[in-house]
């Protein structure tokens, strides 16, 4: 498709256990990004790739996430050892790089993680 | 470090009457803001950007916000609400990072239009 794809849409958990979230970004974009949207606390970024590296993991908010992406095109976001603490919709957003980015974001629809 | 924030969690008005959701900024430099909106169970969609130029910006569905470098605020506006604009609205500020850029939202403002 054309826009940000990510899957799964849902998905349900037990705690202790660790998830897998999948983003395909829109083609040609090089700039990956990920957030984390809590009831009640807004849109918190995780981190961001450039190509493959990941220049800003500034948010990521303990050593149990962890997230890569290969060939430049789709990144995993993955959760070790799930807390009902994690329980969040986990946004992906990709942009063009460069000089032609002035920083607009296109969103995927979310994957929606519960821990019980 | 560079943040927005939106002082009202709600808003409410009613149909055909005017609204504003509210937005400040703190940046150094020349600011880079945005707006988006996030329908139920969906992920965020863009509103409109300021990058530079003039200080109204217009934008989907209607919508325009106005940059006010005096104030540090980018108020989103609308001449007349409907029901369908009933939605979470997320203010943005763009910050550079590690040679790219990334965007700092606000914790959003929930929009009701009521019949």
């Amino acid at each position: 498709g054309a826009g940000v794809s990510q899957s799964p849409s849902n998905k349900v958990t037990e705690k202790g256990k660790d998830v897998e979230l999948r983003c395909d970004p829109i083609s040609g974009h090089t700039a990956l990004y990920w957030y984390r949207q809590s009831l009640g606390q807004g849109l918190e970024f995780l981190i961001y790739f450039q190509g493959n590296s990941a220049p800003d993991k500034s948010g990521l908010p303990s050593d149990r996430f962890s997230a890569e992406r290969t060939g430049g095109s789709v990144s995993t976001l993955t959760i070790q050892r799930t807390q009902q603490e994690d329980s969040a919709v986990y946004l992906c957003a990709s942009s063009l790089f460069g000089a032609v980015n002035t920083g607009e974001l296109f969103f995927g629809e979310g994957s929606r993680l519960t821990v019980l | 470090a560079q943040s927005v924030a939106q002082p009202e969690d709600q808003v409410n008005v009613a149909e055909g009457n005017p609204l504003t959701v509210k937005c400040t900024y703190s940046v150094s430099g020349n600011p880079y803001l945005f707006w988006y909106v996030q329908y139920p169970n969906r992920g965020l969609q863009f509103l409109l950007k300021y990058i530079t130029g003039d200080n109204l910006v217009k934008g989907s569905y209607g919508f325009e916000a106005e940059f006010n470098k005096s104030q540090t605020s980018f108020h989103l506006k609308k001449p007349s609400a409907l029901v369908s604009d009933s939605a979470l609205y997320f203010c943005a500020v763009r910050v550079l990072t590690g040679g790219g850029n990334k965007l700092t939202f606000g914790t959003g403002t929930q929009l009701k239009v009521e019949l």
